[in-house]
């Protein structure tokens, strides 16, 4: 049973535009989530993340919604940039699971100048 | 600079050997983990560690052992036990805050040949 599910596996933009990322979740004991992107052949790097007591959180051109009464989470990056082409995966985690977080799949974001 | 240095990048496995991975970080970090990532999928969890001489398993341990003698370090021997082992192997670490996210390694890739 997949409890963090990112059910686009690819999302293309162009240059400029707004890139939305979408991640659901089914374990409602998570109460911390995180966006982390990776690049081919190297580890993820953390982005953003954002605490269930919250709806919101931004970081320059990164912003994260978070539903909870939906359990859905999104990215959106604004402006989109060619340097924002990678991997991007949601993590949740919960507090009584001593800080390991679960992954979903990931979702490949390619934005074409 | 602080980071988490992963080795090899590459390592090659014969049918029915043991490797390990090596994982080191000087980032003062508390806690330290293993993942697994296959191809088109997410991190699943191997093993992880919250402090020195203590660890845990996580999704998909078996085939595999850790250990944790000092705070810096944390080895992931891959077993013959292991029934699939070709994949990219990540190790991370956190502070208590798990806000911050995870300080990814850059991956070692295994194939057993």
């Amino acid at each position: 049973d997949q409890q963090v599910k990112q059910n686009s596996p690819s999302l293309s933009v162009q240059e400029g535009r707004i890139s939305i990322l979408n991640c659901d979740y089914t374990n409602s004991m998570f109460d911390y989530f995180l966006w982390y992107k990776k690049y081919p052949a190297e580890g993820p790097t953390f982005l953003i993340s954002i605490s269930s007591i919250k709806d919101k959180n931004e970081d320059g051109r990164f912003t994260v919604f978070l539903n909870k009464s939906a359990k859905h989470l999104s990215l959106h990056i604004v402006p989109s940039q060619p340097g924002d082409s990678a991997v991007y995966f949601c993590a949740a985690s919960a507090n009584t699971n001593a800080g390991k977080s679960t992954f979903g799949d990931g979702t490949t974001l390619t934005v074409k100048p | 600079d602080g980071g988490i240095t992963q080795s090899p990048k590459y390592l090659f496995r014969k049918e029915g050997q043991n490797v390990t991975l090596s994982c080191e970080q000087n980032l003062n970090h508390d806690a330290m983990y293993w993942y697994r990532q296959d191809p088109g999928q997410g991190l699943r969890l191997i093993y992880y560690s919250q402090i020195v001489n203590d660890f845990q398993k996580g999704d998909i341990a078996e085939g595999y052992s850790v250990s944790r003698e000092k705070k810096e370090s944390f080895p992931l021997t891959v077993t013959s036990a292991q029934k699939n082992p070709t994949a990219f192997y990540l190790c991370a670490s956190s502070s208590r805050n798990i806000r911050m996210g995870y300080t990814f390694g850059s991956g070692t890739r295994l194939t057993v040949v």
